[in-house]
């Protein structure tokens, strides 16, 4: 089955400064890879998307990549702010399996 | 904008009891998913579920667990016989089209076993 693993664990940076997310995953048949955002004790938000055909998209502040040979997504997000703070789930989704797989997640902290 | 609305909030149940977890996504939706995630942890995959039956689930899913579309809206997850790990947070999701489209997230069941 597919296996996405997601690093960092924990994030802390400076309000203004970048923040890079990183996620892997092991099944080729994946082909849509989502962010969530999730807010202590809320719902997982999608902030942004990508499909295997398309190596970058971007939202305003934030960007995610795909290197669909690697194996490999990331979120991008820039300028950051204080409610940025929360945590950052990937996923890879597989319409043949009809699942999708998240990673660990990573608490982000924007310090003001 | 349209929603995925959970109820309960919060249930609180004796191990051994059953459990009915109620969603109602949103309308024009075709595909509705359970997730779980306990505290602190990731959200990990249930079940999915298209055209009036169970597309694909977890390993999660064993036979404690039922899905069921008793009526045009609503989309049930029971469990029977809970046991103290089956406490969670119980998420439910719809999506217009399959699993490669995004999924709409409802506000969550908090399941209290004691």
């Amino acid at each position: 089955g597919e296996n996405v693993e997601q690093h960092p664990s924990t994030l802390s940076v400076q309000e203004g400064d970048s923040a890079v997310i990183k996620c892997t995953y092991s099944d080729s048949a994946s082909n849509y890879f989502p962010w969530y955002k999730q807010e202590l004790g809320k719902r997982p938000q999608l902030i942004i998307d990508i499909r295997s055909n398309v190596g970058e998209k971007k939202d305003q502040r934030i960007a995610v990549t795909l290197n669909k040979t690697a194996k490999h997504f990331s979120l991008h997000i820039t300028e950051t702010q204080p409610e940025d703070s929360a945590v950052y789930f990937c996923a890879a989704s597989n319409p043949n399996a009809g699942k999708s797989t998240f990673g660990d997640g990573t608490t982000l902290t924007v310090k003001p | 904008e349209p929603e995925v609305t959970q109820t309960p909030s919060h249930q609180v149940t004796q191990m051994g009891q059953e459990v009915i977890l109620r969603c109602v996504p949103i309308s024009n939706h075709l595909y509705f998913y359970w997730y779980r995630q306990i505290l602190g942890q990731k959200v990990e995959f249930l079940v999915s579920f298209y055209n009036n039956e169970i597309s694909e689930k977890s390993e999660i899913f064993d036979d404690q667990f039922s899905v069921e579309r008793p009526d045009g809206s609503n989309f049930t997850l029971k469990i029977r016989s809970t046991k103290l790990e089956d406490s969670a947070m119980y998420f439910c999701a719809s999506s217009e089209a399959g699993i490669d489209q995004p999924q709409h997230f409802g506000d969550g069941t908090r399941l209290s076993i004691l």
